[in-house]
């Protein structure tokens, strides 16, 4: 069974700042990971995904990732936040295939100080 | 676009009570899932369903039962409410696989008193 992990559970950082927030996952076989955003009261949506190809993705906003395998990670980063980033993001993995089985980490909550 | 609607957008329930909440999705989505969200304990997956009919067991499905009778609806029972109990249940949708972006209804907040 796969499992994704999410070391920090608070990031702080000021408007300008760079900021990379951590994911690790685990499983034995290929998989699907993905990110997503979520502001305060609102639902979860897309930031981007990766499988196969370039390591690095790009997604909205000026957010990337960048995939590990030896490391068994999918950072997420962004070079300069905005106080809209504040929300909290989550990891996300599942099997490679047609299992649609999706396993979400327990979030880190970004706040960005202006 | 679609849209995926839940409802009611609030329960309140009571202690040992039967509960349900229902969820429609209008992107005629093959696969749909039903997570619990706590404070600091993120998403956990209660059930999936990948077709019209079919029931998959997530994480943490005790206590809970789920129905997928039409490709678009996709409804979660509460057993049995605890007491105290609080949180979010967040439905959602996808093609289905694991490549592609799921998307989120805005949730049903559950309060058993």
């Amino acid at each position: 069974t796969q499992t994704v992990s999410q070391s920090d559970a608070h990031v702080t950082v000021f408007e300008g700042d760079s900021v990379e927030l951590r994911c690790n996952y685990s499983y034995g076989g290929s998989i699907y990971l993905s990110w997503y955003i979520q502001h305060h009261g609102r639902g979860l949506q897309f930031l981007l995904k990766y499988y196969s190809g370039n390591p690095v993705v790009q997604g909205v906003n000026g957010f990337e990732a960048e995939f590990s395998k030896s490391d068994s990670s999918f950072h997420l980063r962004k070079a300069s936040v905005h106080w809209s980033d504040s929300a909290v993001y989550f990891c996300a993995v599942s099997p490679g295939g047609s299992n649609a089985k999706l396993t979400f980490g327990k979030g880190t909550k970004l706040s960005v100080k202006s | 676009g679609g849209i995926i609607t839940q409802t009611p957008k609030f329960l309140i329930g009571q202690e040992g009570q039967k509960l349900t909440l229902k969820c429609q999705q209008n992107f005629n989505h093959d696969t749909m899932y039903w997570y619990r969200q706590d404070s600091g304990k993120g998403l956990r997956l209660i059930y999936y369903s990948i077709t019209e009919n079919d029931l998959q067991k997530g994480d943490l499905s005790e206590g809970y039962d789920a129905s997928r009778e039409k490709k678009s609806s996709f409804s979660l029972t509460v057993t049995s409410a605890q007491k105290n109990e609080m949180a979010v249940f967040l439905c959602a949708s996808s093609m289905g696989g694991g490549n592609t972006e799921v998307f989120f209804g805005k949730g049903t907040r559950l309060t058993v008193v």
